[in-house]
């Protein structure tokens, strides 16, 4: 069974662009959940989709955004990049409908850099 | 890779000894638990997990310990080899779908 799948693999963007980032879960999972990772700050939440709709959503402004599709699929959107930005994006699937016995399985992340 | 985890707290531990990695959760009412470990350049992996209704579940290797009276949480690994080096997150919910990860702990195994 295929993992999760995350493209692109890394990314250079410049200060004020967008950007968007891809995730495809593992089959037949329906939740998809993305994290920001930084040293400073480790492993942050930012939001969680299930059946297309936004469940969860961490603490990030509102220039953060995602969505899901009918297939699971799900992207994850940052507008007006800051150089804050730069950190490795982590996408999660889980397959129950809640957290609670079902781990969370990572993709390898997107490497985002801002200059 | 990338480096992860460039000022954590460092376990180092010789090859073939255990090695025992700490996390304290906040939370009272988190009833899920998580450890994972991470590679340079990859996501993070799934190691073993553990429900509040448990205080400890063996895997192959690893053992966790939940302790919830004081809301301690460890990983004990034995007979650590070189592909244990790594850093390691403990995973906490008991807020429907919502994760929060500890800060880890670098792993560092010497031969």
């Amino acid at each position: 069974k295929a993992g999760v799948t995350q493209t692109p693999r890394y990314l250079i963007k410049t200060r004020g662009q967008q950007v968007t980032l891809s995730c495809s879960p593992i089959s037949g999972h329906r939740s998809v959940s993305w994290y920001q990772q930084t040293p400073g700050q480790g492993l942050q939440f930012l939001f969680e989709y299930f059946s297309e709709t936004q469940r969860n959503k961490g603490n990030f402004p509102g220039r953060f955004s995602g969505r899901q599709f009918s297939n699971s699929r799900s992207e994850m959107n940052v507008s007006t990049l800051e150089l804050g930005d730069s950190a490795l994006y982590l996408c999660a699937s889980s397959f129950n409908t809640d957290f609670r016995g079902s781990p969370l399985h990572f993709g390898n992340g997107t490497r985002l850099t801002v200059t | 890779g990338e480096s992860v985890g460039l000022h954590l707290p460092t376990l180092s531990v010789q090859e073939g000894d255990n090695s025992i990695i700490n996390c304290a959760y906040s939370n009272s009412a988190s009833d899920y638990f998580i450890w994972y470990k991470q590679e340079s350049g990859k996501g993070p992996q799934f190691i073993i997990d553990i429900r509040s209704n448990m205080d400890k579940r063996q895997g192959q290797r690893v053992t966790v310990l939940l302790n919830k009276t004081v809301k301690h949480l460890s990983l004990q690994i034995a007979a650590t080899q070189p592909g244990d080096s790594a850093v390691y997150f403990c995973a906490e919910t008991g807020n429907f779908n919502k994760f929060y990860f500890g800060s880890g702990t670098k792993l560092n195994v010497k031969p």
